[in-house]
């Protein structure tokens, strides 16, 4: 079964900080990983996703992750916070890959991320 | 760009009452689904539709709800007997072509049903 580990249920940086948002992953074949974002009372947004191709993926905002398969880990970064960074935060396994697969995700607790100025 | 909506963004029901969410994917897209999120919790998978059929559901989707692609383009969930736990924020989601695709959903802003 497939399921995703966020590490800190929240974080607190200073804006002009790095950033570190951890997430394990469990998956019995390759899978498919993403981040999203929720900002206060908006909808899921993507931030970015590895599918098998570079390992260091790019996303929006400044923000990339990297994709390390021997410790299972989909960490999210970004060099420098800013104030418009504070949200939720979701790592996101796909069961995309399976032979039975729908497609669905498995989402992890979240990190709140908070940006002090 | 495209995109998933959803109506209404917010409703206020009273227990025991039915209420349809709806949903309008993305045009081209065949695969759909409903999530939930309870206030301060993570989102959870409920239901996953293609081919004009549940294609498979959690344990969350019990006999009180359903899901119908009523006219090719609405992708409505309907709770039929509302409880006090079934508020949440419900988020649908469309993807695209199976085979050529990467996993990626793509989501609503959500509607909020808050029961009362």
């Amino acid at each position: 079964a497939q399921s995703v580990t966020q590490l800190d249920s929240h974080v607190s940086v200073s804006e002009g900080t790095p950033v570190l948002l951890r997430c394990n992953y469990s998956s019995s074949y390759s899978p498919s990983l993403f981040w999203y974002v929720q900002h206060p009372n908006k909808g899921l947004q993507l931030l970015l996703k590895y599918t098998s191709a570079a390992t260091l993926v790019k996303g929006i905002n400044g923000f990339e992750a990297e994709f390390k398969k021997s410790e299972t880990s989909f960490h999210l970064t970004k060099p420098s916070a800013h104030m418009s960074d504070a949200a939720e935060y979701f790592c996101v396994v796909s069961d995309f890959g399976r032979s039975s697969n729908t497609g669905k995700l498995i989402f992890g607790q979240g990190t709140t991320l908070q940006v002090k100025p | 760009e495209p995109e998933v909506t959803q109506t209404p963004s917010h409703q206020v029901t009273q227990m025991g009452q039915e209420v349809i969410l709806h949903c309008v994917p993305i045009s081209n897209h065949l695969y759909f689904y409903w999530y939930r999120q309870i206030l301060g919790q993570k989102v959870e998978f409920l239901v996953s539709f293609y081919n004009n059929e549940i294609s498979e559901k959690s344990e969350i989707f019990d006999d009180q709800f359903s899901v119908e692609r009523p006219d090719g383009s609405n992708f409505t969930l309907k709770i039929r007997s509302t409880k006090l736990e079934d508020s949440a924020m419900y988020f649908c989601a469309s993807t695209g072509v199976w085979w050529a695709n990467t996993g990626e959903l793509f989501f609503g802003e959500g509607s909020r049903l808050t029961v009362l």
